[in-house]
């Protein structure tokens, strides 16, 4: 079936690095990409999305990467700051369907 | 932006009870709304699918006689679980598309629902 999985459970970053959070996809139909921060407790909010038809997208202070040939997606994230921290989810769109699936998420750590 | 709200934000109901979450967007008309179920530390799982005026779309594997599903108006869409067990236990969150835009960034998500069936 369709799934969107994160590379890695737990990301741990010093304040004030950059941050990456990797996503693979395996619907080659989805359409469009997006990244959800998620605090505790919590829903998701919007931080950046991405067209199936670029490869690259930068917001404040964040990045999106799409790379379609391998079916891999990041977030990059700049000069990491304690607020950063949270779960980060990738969601994909499927082409066909039109629904929302999402990754499995990452927790980005930010140590002082 | 564009506000959805959820009510209530933590509900402990027993064994055996029904339970209403209610989905509001608070300054835009949602044509559509969904309904998502996340597991401690696990992603959200699409539930269903709600459309203003018609009967919900259900995801293969999720009860409809059990999650009841009810979007009356514009901005309302309320979510009933059904003779509750502990197993129904979970964060649910729902999520608003603004009427007249099909692009995701137009739908925006609640704050979330924690029942706990004890």
């Amino acid at each position: 079936g369709e799934s969107v999985g994160l590379h890695l459970p737990t990301l741990s970053v010093q304040e004030g690095d950059n941050s990456i959070i990797n996503c693979a996809y395996s619907n080659s139909a989805s359409d469009y990409f997006i990244w959800y921060k998620q605090e505790s407790g919590k829903g998701p909010q919007f931080i950046i999305d991405i067209r199936s038809n670029m490869d690259k997208r930068q917001g404040q202070r964040v990045t999106v990467l799409l790379n379609k040939t391998v079916k891999h997606l990041s977030l990059q994230i700049a000069a990491t700051q304690p607020g950063d921290s949270a779960v980060y989810f990738c969601a994909e769109r499927g082409g066909n369907t039109g629904k929302l699936i999402f990754g499995q998420g990452t927790t980005l750590q930010v140590k002082p | 932006g564009a506000v959805v709200s959820q009510h209530p934000s933590r509900v402990i109901c027993k064994s055996g009870t029904s339970v209403k979450i209610e989905c509001r967007s608070l300054d835009f008309q949602a044509t559509t709304m969904f309904w998502y179920r996340q597991f401690p530390k696990q992603s959200l799982m699409l539930m269903a699918t709600s459309n203003e005026g018609s009967k919900a779309t259900y995801e293969q594997g999720v009860e409809k006689d059990k999650f009841l599903i009810n979007h009356a108006s514009l901005t309302l869409s309320t979510l009933t679980v059904t003779s509750a067990h502990p197993e129904d236990s979970s964060f649910y969150i729902c999520s608003a598309r603004r009427t007249g835009f099909s692009s995701i960034t137009e739908a925006f998500f609640g704050q979330g629902t924690r029942l706990t069936v004890v």
